[in-house]
């Protein structure tokens, strides 16, 4: 089944405590993505990448950093995390017609 | 002013009725028009794309674009409880990061 998986689904952690949200496709996508979405805003580009070791910004880059070492994977990474990171995060891949979307992952932040 | 504007709701329908979500938006330059439909804890899935204007059906669901007015619409016919959802439009130029509205609230009532 072609499918994004990630993980964690649910995940609560402290000011400054460094995590990673793992995103991982099966379906040979060049085009990767992350998002977060929040009440009112929609969803918004965090970070993105066209192939393996090229990524580039998004809209809301600030405070995330991502890497491409193999075209199936793409993690988020939080190096210190902060309260107003406190979202439902979303990875993507693109297909000629649109984007297959994790299941996502809510991301709390005390 | 936001790229894509989408009301967003709740859009409360009795089972049967027929469903309209809209949205507008100020890129002259979109082509590519999608609508996700996202259920509660869920990742948005894609439901309909079309490119440049006109109407595509599919089912219950029919999209429509009017370019010359910058009006995007999903139309649900004979909707079921099922369809409450969270629908989100999206669109971009080609290969750039899709575009999102905010999304509306869907409830179909029995």
């Amino acid at each position: 089944e072609a499918q994004v998986t990630q993980n964690p689904r649910y995940l609560i952690t402290v000011t400054g405590k460094k995590l990673t949200v793992t995103c991982s496709q099966n379906m040979n996508h060049e085009y990767m993505s992350w998002y977060r979405q929040d009440p009112g805003l929609g969803l918004r580009q965090i970070y993105y990448s066209m192939n393996v070791e090229v990524t580039d910004k998004g809209d809301v880059p600030e405070g995330y950093k991502v890497s491409r070492k193999e075209k199936r994977n793409f993690p988020l990474i939080l190096e210190s995390p902060s309260p107003n990171q406190t979202s439902l995060y979303f990875c993507a891949s693109r297909h000629n017609y649109g984007y297959t979307f994790g299941s996502g992952t809510r991301l709390t932040v005390v | 002013q936001k790229e894509v504007e989408q009301d967003p709701g709740p859009l409360s329908v009795p089972e049967g009725a027929i469903v309209s979500l809209n949205c507008t938006y100020s890129n002259s330059a979109f082509q590519y028009f999608m609508w996700y439909r996202q259920y509660s804890r869920k990742g948005p899935e894609l439901l309909m794309y079309t490119y440049s204007s006109g109407n595509k059906e599919d089912g219950r669901f029919t999209a429509q674009v009017d370019k010359s007015s910058k009006y995007i619409s999903l139309f649900i016919r004979d909707s079921q409880p099922s369809d409450s959802a969270t629908y989100l439009c999206a669109m971009n130029t080609g290969f750039q990061k899709l575009v999102f509205g905010t999304g509306t609230r869907l409830l179909v009532s029995p």
